[in-house]
């Protein structure tokens, strides 16, 4: 089974901009473009911030974004807010009927 | 708005089965996936299975042998059965609708679920 690689944690202060990534090992995520990325707060269900790559849901603000290059898919998040302290996942469709989830990103608002 | 609602008991014994609802309110069953998720306590996600409303079922492969998901569409309601739970299947359990493969755009409150001897 495909495992996602993302790093444990980063840090940005406010208003500045971060990208965490997400690396696909085995199959990988490239070849589809269903990959989707997550935001959890602590004792909160995940929220959908972005699916298929780069698409955004209703609602969602406009300073988070997602890209795909090969294996490797980003999630941007710019002019950093408190509030966008929290845990970040993605999650890609990797092929045989599986979904596999990234081990998450601890993001810290300095 | 659809909103998903779940329960089941929360805490097992090691070798009992792991039984969750999630009742889907607002919206309708067609056109879309109905998923469980799990998150052990201070760890990450981990896809468990989904069911589209075709009744097709995905599961993951380290589950499969273990795990049953279920639709009831008379009822609006999706259901989870872990077999032979261990400490290892502690955690909160999601249920989650999508319209897309991986797109979850709505969650069940989560639910804790414990394996404790």
């Amino acid at each position: 089974q495909s495992a996602l690689t993302q790093p444990a944690s980063v840090s940005g202060s406010p208003g500045q901009s971060i990208t965490i990534s997400c690396a696909g090992v085995g199959n990988g995520i490239g070849g589809n473009d269903l990959v989707s990325w997550f935001q959890q707060h602590p004792g909160k269900a995940p929220k959908l911030l972005i699916y298929e790559v780069s698409n955004r849901p209703s609602g969602v603000s406009g300073r988070f974004s997602g890209s795909l290059s090969g294996n490797t898919a980003s999630l941007t998040v710019s002019g950093l807010q408190a509030e966008d302290e929290g845990d970040y996942y993605c999650c890609s469709y990797v092929g045989n009927t599986i979904v596999v989830f990234g081990g998450g990103t601890k993001l810290t608002v300095l | 708005q659809v909103q998903l609602q779940q329960w089941g008991a929360g805490l097992l014994k090691p070798s009992e089965t792991l039984s969750l609802t999630c009742a889907v309110s607002g919206g309708s069953f067609s056109g879309s996936y109905w998923s469980w998720i799990r998150q052990p306590p201070g760890k990450g996600l981990e896809w468990i299975g989904e069911v589209n409303y075709r009744g097709r079922i995905n599961y993951n492969p380290s589950l499969k042998s273990r795990l049953t998901i279920s639709l009831d569409t008379s009822k609006n309601q999706v259901s989870l059965n872990l077999t032979s739970v261990t400490a290892a299947d502690t955690a909160v359990y999601y249920c989650a609708r999508s319209l897309l493969l991986t797109a979850y755009i709505n969650w069940g409150q989560g639910t804790l679920v414990t394996v404790s001897s």
